[in-house]
């Protein structure tokens, strides 16, 4: 059972460029979760999805940001015109059932560096 | 509302010697809590988790952690550190309230001198 993939590993933008984070959960998980950790920092909620849904999304900025998670595919997360300040490592977890005592599994993460 | 509060951002201890990671969390309900490890440009490992059964907790690695209500504590312990522990670790609290939402610690990183 592969684990959570995340794609690409790196990303390089330069300021006002799209970037494009995929996320494809491990088999069996339909509730995703989208976490920045900016340097020196720990991570920070951004929004939790399920298939078609956003669920909550109280932790991702309110311009630029988007995510998105269709029925069939990976889960995206879209920044639009990237600034520096968006560099980061961006983490996407899933988990099975979305309850409280569920595991969220990691992908190794994007590191994303806006020159 | 919940929270984590990990208490150093730094700890250095010799191969061989006790480890010890504090973390204390605010939680309005039953929380579950979880530590995880970061090694250097990787991704989240599990190291344990707590869901109200046993308060003493045992992960991976030879890490256990101890649940305790009265002083809103769950540090993680191990007793002989390994040079392999070298890393950042990492508190994480999910409370209930009608969906998973977890927050975490600001991190703590481990160094271990040979």
């Amino acid at each position: 059972n592969a684990g959570v993939m995340q794609n690409p590993r790196h990303l390089v933008r330069r300021r006002g460029q799209e970037a494009r984070l995929r996320c494809s959960p491990m088999k069996g998980h339909s509730h995703v979760y989208w976490y920045r950790q900016l340097p020196e920092e720990g991570l920070k909620f951004m929004v939790y999805l399920q298939k078609e849904n956003i669920i909550d999304e109280s932790g991702m900025p309110k311009e630029r940001f988007s995510a998105e998670f269709p029925k069939e595919g990976p889960s995206i997360l879209r920044i639009q015109q990237v600034v520096r300040g968006d560099s980061a490592a961006y983490f996407c977890a899933s988990s099975p059932l979305g309850q409280v005592t569920d595991t969220q599994y990691f992908g190794p993460g994007t590191r994303l560096t806006v020159l | 509302a919940q929270s984590v509060t990990q208490l150093d951002s730094h700890v250095s201890v010799s191969e061989g010697t006790p480890v010890l990671l504090r973390c204390n969390y605010s939680s309005s309900y039953s929380p579950s809590l979880f530590w995880y490890v970061q090694h250097p440009n990787k991704g989240l490992q599990l190291l344990l988790k707590y869901t109200s059964a046993a308060t003493l907790v045992k992960g991976i690695n030879g890490f256990e952690a101890e649940f305790k209500k009265s002083e809103t504590s769950f540090h993680l312990t191990k007793p002989s550190a390994h040079m392999s522990d070298a890393a950042e670790y990492f508190c994480v609290v999910s409370e209930a309230g009608g969906y998973q939402i977890v927050t975490f610690g600001i991190g703590t990183k481990l160094q271990v001198i040979p």
